[in-house]
């Protein structure tokens, strides 16, 4: 059964206080790892797409990299803008399985 | 585009009444995905459709739990008769996929749903 797992449950940060979230998954025949951003009260919004490890992507103060059993969001000096939950789901085909996520806080 | 609209936007009912959700997806999108989120169980895929045909409705819940995509820019998902039991927010989300999974989805704002 494909699983996914966060890392850790809730993270608390300092403005400027670079950190990373973990998303581990089981999944045969990964298709492609996802990172999506969710903000109270809205639908998850998508961050980036990762299909092979090895492979990083990068937009503003995120990265995302991706290992073969493993994916990681780094946040770089982050704002307290960033302060959202972060979902990570992997996808065997058109079917995501997604993580708990991780509720990110950034303090000013 | 408005991106993904899915009403109502909150809705509370009574145990045992009739619960529709709707949703309309992006123009052109090929897929949609039906999830309910809770606090307990995180995001779950409840079923999809391609092309408006049902493909996976495997994560249904019960029998009470039905849906429909009559054409290519709605689709409806039925509570029936509801239970306190079914309280969480139920997104849609809908994509276009050429031969991979190429990008994420598109998910709706979401419906809110409370039985009591």
């Amino acid at each position: 059964e494909d699983q996914v797992t966060q890392s850790p449950e809730a993270l608390r940060l300092q403005e400027g206080e670079s950190s990373s979230l973990n998303c581990s998954y089981t999944v045969s025949g990964l298709r492609g790892l996802f990172w999506y951003r969710q903000d109270p009260g809205k639908g998850p919004e998508f961050l980036f797409t990762l299909y092979s490890a090895g492979e990083e992507k990068e937009k503003e103060r995120l990265k995302a990299t991706l290992t073969k059993k493993e994916s990681f969001l780094h946040i770089t000096a982050p704002k307290p803008e960033d302060s959202a939950t972060y979902l990570c789901a992997a996808s065997s085909g058109q079917n995501f399985v997604f993580g708990p996520g991780t509720r990110l806080s950034v303090l000013p | 585009d408005a991106g993904v609209i899915q009403s109502p936007r909150h809705e509370v009912t009574e145990m045992g009444q009739e619960v529709t959700l709707r949703c309309k997806p992006i123009s052109g999108h090929d897929y949609l995905f039906w999830y309910r989120q809770t606090m307990m169980r995180g995001l779950e895929l409840l079923i999809y459709f391609n092309n408006n045909v049902p493909i996976d409705d495997s994560g249904m819940p019960e029998d009470r739990f039905s849906a429909k995509m009559p054409n290519a820019s709605f689709s409806t998902l039925k509570i029936q008769p509801s239970e306190p039991r079914d309280s969480a927010v139920y997104f849609c989300a809908s994509g276009h996929i050429l031969q991979e999974p190429n990008y994420g989805y598109t998910f709706g704002s979401g419906t809110r749903l409370t039985v009591v």
